[in-house]
Formats: C-alpha cells, sequence, structure tokens
C-alpha cells in the first residue's frame, strides 16, 4: 500500500525553540494532508487540513499562529511548532489523501518531548 | 459530525473470530463507515470501509445493518498482532470532497495466546 513517512520520528527540544515535522507521501501525490496530535492514552485529535498550494484550515482551538503548516507541494507537508511548551509535547501524526473517495494513509508519528 | 460509540476494550483468544461492534445511529446517507485501528506508538492503518453492502478484504470484513444504524467489524481468526485500538468512523463526501476523520476514543481489543 502507500506509504507516508514522517521526520523526525523523535525529537527532544527545550521550551521556547521551533521544531519542523516533515510529512511525506512516497509513492503518490497527496491532493489532502492532515496533522492530528494524540496526547498518553487519548485517541488522535485533528489539527489543520492542508491542500497543496493553498492555507491550511485549522480546527476550532488549533492556534495556526503556533501551529504553522506549510503544504508545499503534493508529496510534501510540514508542521513547525513555534516557540514550543512543555505543554505541546505529544505525538504528532500526519496522514494523506490520493483520492477524496480513498482512504488516508498515515505517518509513523513524531513523539515530540519539549523540556 | 456524526458519533459512532464502541466498547471501550475486547479482548479474543488467538485464531479465533472477532466482533467488533460499532453504533452508528446518525448516520446520514452519505456517511461511508471507515475503520481504522492503530498500534502501539504507531500511526493508524486502514482496515476496510464500506457504504451499504457488506465488504471483504484481506485484512477483515465489514458487515453493516440494513439500516446503517450499526456495524460490525469483523476478524476472522485473530492473532497477537491484531492487538491494537480500533476505530470506527463515519466519512462524509456531502461536499463533494474528503471529510476530516474524527475520532473516537475506539475499542481495545486484546488478543490472548
Amino acid at each position: 500500500g502507500a506509504v507516508v513517512s514522517q521526520h523526525p520520528s523523535w525529537v527532544i527540544c527545550k521550551s521556547g525553540t521551533s521544531v519542523k515535522i516533515e510529512c511525506r507521501s512516497l509513492d503518490f501525490q497527496a491532493t489532502t494532508m492532515f496533522w492530528y496530535r494524540q496526547f498518553p492514552k487519548q485517541s488522535l485529535m485533528l489539527m489543520a487540513t492542508s491542500n497543496e498550494g493553498s492555507k491550511a484550515t485549522y480546527e476550532q482551538g488549533v492556534e495556526k499562529d503556533k501551529f504553522l503548516i506549510n503544504h508545499a507541494s503534493l508529496t510534501l507537508s510540514t508542521l513547525t511548532v513555534t516557540s514550543a511548551h512543555p505543554e505541546d509535547s505529544s505525538f504528532y501524526i500526519c496522514s494523506a489523501l490520493e483520492d477524496p473517495l480513498a482512504e488516508q494513509y498515515f505517518g509513523p508519528g513524531t513523539r515530540l518531548t519539549v523540556t | 459530525d456524526a458519533k459512532t460509540t464502541q466498547p471501550n476494550s475486547m479482548e479474543s483468544n488467538e485464531e479465533e473470530p472477532v466482533h467488533l461492534p460499532c453504533n452508528h445511529s446518525t448516520i446520514s446517507g452519505t456517511d461511508y463507515i471507515h475503520w481504522y485501528r492503530q498500534l502501539p506508538s504507531q500511526g493508524p492503518e486502514y482496515v476496510i470501509h464500506g457504504l451499504t453492502s457488506n465488504v471483504n478484504n484481506r485484512m477483515a470484513s465489514l458487515a453493516i445493518a440494513e439500516d446503517r444504524k450499526s456495524s460490525t467489524l469483523i476478524l476472522h481468526r485473530a492473532t497477537l498482532r491484531d492487538a491494537a485500538v480500533y476505530y470506527c468512523i463515519l466519512e462524509s463526501y456531502a461536499q463533494g470532497g474528503s471529510e476530516k476523520l474524527v475520532f473516537g476514543k475506539g475499542t481495545k481489543l486484546t488478543v490472548n495466546p
């Protein structure tokens, strides 16, 4: 099946710094990419939806100036957590959609720890 | 967003069938029923989806009630690798494009050797 990669798989950063997470669709072009966040023992929460070449659509309660999303091409989307704080520590997962009627392919996730 | 209800947890024995139920009484005519599963510390994985008819693939079967208010994911022979959290999600294409997936709490499946 289709493969979605994320880089890095884990990252530790200091409070106040910014961290960029990449999401790539390796063998298909993704019309839409999604970013989720998952806290321990909780379900996935959708943060934003991005389409190539247009601004991301953020879910209610997600600060767009803090979580910057860039969908530069049909195979790459990036999430930048700006001025990270310990409460931003979480498992960040992206998914990609090739066809609106198809299933979403999820990346392996990136574990962010902010100290 | 349409809601689904699933049991918090279920247990099964290895090599036995597993039936994972999902209730979605407020489903609309354009909602597809999707199932994903998530193994520990991994991203979710697509399992199966359907609209009205029962569906089969290499991973599982999906049985959809005639009134579409409930569905059941069937794993024909559970293996230890099937231990995961299973999410039943409704996805609507009413607006002509892809809709977001809204994850509930899912069912944590434990498979006993």
